[in-house]
């Protein structure tokens, strides 16, 4: 059975910290790595990850994927209220579904 | 639309009812998904439609579940005689046409949340 594990479950930061997020991965007919933004209503695209060991960069988030440890990390440097919201990493397989990890709750603090 | 919609934003039911719960995808988006999302969880996948083809409907957690897009854009999901554990978000994805690309991101619409009383 396909599996999406993250970690930390929830996190509490300062504005200004830097986090770090964890997500491992494990599914047939792997395809790609998606990270999505959810705050209280549906998920926001962030990242897509196909290419193992290939940073991607949008202001201050940044992701990789490492194929080899089946796994995913996401970076937001200078943290920022607005950052508060639940982090979501999927993991694309056969027929393009996408298998969910239970989140990480992110709480930055003023 | 620039999105994808989803009809109604909120509903009630009483347990026992029967739902149907719209979406409407992204013009030209020939993939859509039905995602169920619980309180406190990631979304889980329910079934998968290319055009008006559903080639994946191992999500759906019983015979009571139902979904069709028989036009190949507009999709609706049918729970019967509805249950109080069918409480949850529902949410629709869209995804791109296909092409030589290995995979496209999945835009979701801002889901039904559905509560059964």
């Amino acid at each position: 059975e396909d599996k999406v594990v993250q970690s930390p479950l929830s996190l509490v930061v300062h504005e200004g910290d830097t986090v770090t997020l964890n997500c491992s991965y494990e599914v047939t007919n792997f395809r790609s790595l998606l990270w999505y933004k959810q705050e209280k209503k549906a998920p926001t695209f962030l990242f897509m990850l196909t290419s193992s060991g290939i940073e991607k960069k949008s202001g201050r988030l940044s992701s990789i994927l490492d194929k080899k440890e089946l796994s995913s990390i996401l970076n937001i440097t200078a943290t920022q209220t607005g950052d508060s919201a639940i982090y979501l990493c999927a993991a694309m397989g056969a027929n393009s579904k996408l298998t969910f990890g239970k989140g990480i709750t992110l709480s930055v603090r003023p | 639309g620039a999105g994808v919609s989803q009809s109604p934003r909120y509903k009630v039911a009483k347990r026992g009812q029967d739902v149907a719960l719209r979406c409407d995808p992204i013009s030209g988006h020939v993939s859509l998904f039905w995602y169920q999302q619980a309180l406190g969880q990631g979304p889980e996948f329910l079934t998968y439609f290319q055009n008006e083809a559903q080639l994946d409907k191992s999500g759906l957690p019983s015979d009571r579940f139902f979904a069709e897009r028989p036009e190949g854009s507009v999709s609706t999901l049918k729970i019967q005689r509805t249950q109080q554990e069918d409480s949850a978000v529902y949410l629709c994805a869209t995804m791109k046409p296909l092409s030589g690309k290995i995979s496209y991101e999945q835009y979701f619409g801002p889901g039904t949340r559905l509560t059964v009383t």
